[in-house]
């Protein structure tokens, strides 16, 4: 039982360059989020997927694309990406509504030059 | 907007000491969930503790108990003759019970724990 997986987990990106983040789970979770972790600010929502076929933002959602491509896979996209995307973003699953629990990825430290 | 603040950015404590870390919130909700994870340096978040907002009873897990006071809106962690594996970030965060149950994340502590 992998839990929720993430590819890559490392990347280097010059400005303006786009990429794919991949998210699966195999525990059969309605609920996918995406989230980044910056320096001092704790992990801060991106966008999520509360069901499958659907997605809306979180907190930070500009600059980034979502696909909830089924009810395993939940990818982010950059489109033109910007050295303030610097930073480590986390894949996360849960039950919602349940008892709350998010169940995350291992992360992907990307770097933006 | 649900907010969480944790005041210590780093905390430091000698192996077998008790030590205490404090996370303070602000929700409009009556009913929702606090948890407390960890980030140990493999950067794997783990949850340590789970409280749900109307329980009165304070949540233990093992060495890993939590003080939570509703109407002050304090949600502390403390753990109890604390190891060398106790060394990471931690994080306190706050969900809503119902919904797509999103979490709201602190700023996180680091704590280390000195042999």
């Amino acid at each position: 039982n992998a839990g929720v997986t993430q590819t890559p987990k490392f990347q280097v990106l010059k400005t303006g360059q786009s990429m794919t983040l991949q998210c699966a789970q195999d525990m059969n979770h309605n609920s996918m989020y995406w989230y980044r972790q910056d320096p001092g600010m704790g992990l801060r929502l991106i966008y999520y997927s509360a069901s499958e076929g659907t997605t809306d933002k979180g907190e930070v959602p500009n600059g980034y694309n979502v696909s909830r491509l089924n009810k395993r896979e939940f990818s982010l996209r950059l489109e033109s990406a910007a050295p303030s995307q610097t930073s480590v973003y986390f894949c996360a699953s849960s039950e919602a509504p349940s008892y709350g629990e998010q169940f995350f990825g291992p992360g992907t430290r990307l770097t933006v030059l | 907007a649900q907010t969480v603040t944790q005041s210590q950015p780093e905390m430091s404590v000698q192996e077998a000491e008790t030590v205490t870390l404090s996370c303070t919130y602000d929700t409009s909700e009556n009913n929702y969930y606090l948890f407390w994870y960890k980030q140990p340096p493999s950067r794997q978040m783990i949850l340590v503790i789970r409280q749900e907002a109307y329980k009165q009873q304070n949540a233990t897990e093992n060495r890993f108990s939590v003080n939570f006071q509703k109407a002050a809106k304090s949600f502390s962690l403390k753990i109890s003759d604390s190891q060398l594996g106790d060394t990471a970030m931690y994080f306190c965060a706050l969900t809503e019970i119902q919904g797509a149950q999103k979490l709201v994340f602190g700023q996180g502590t680091r704590l280390t724990i000195n042999p």
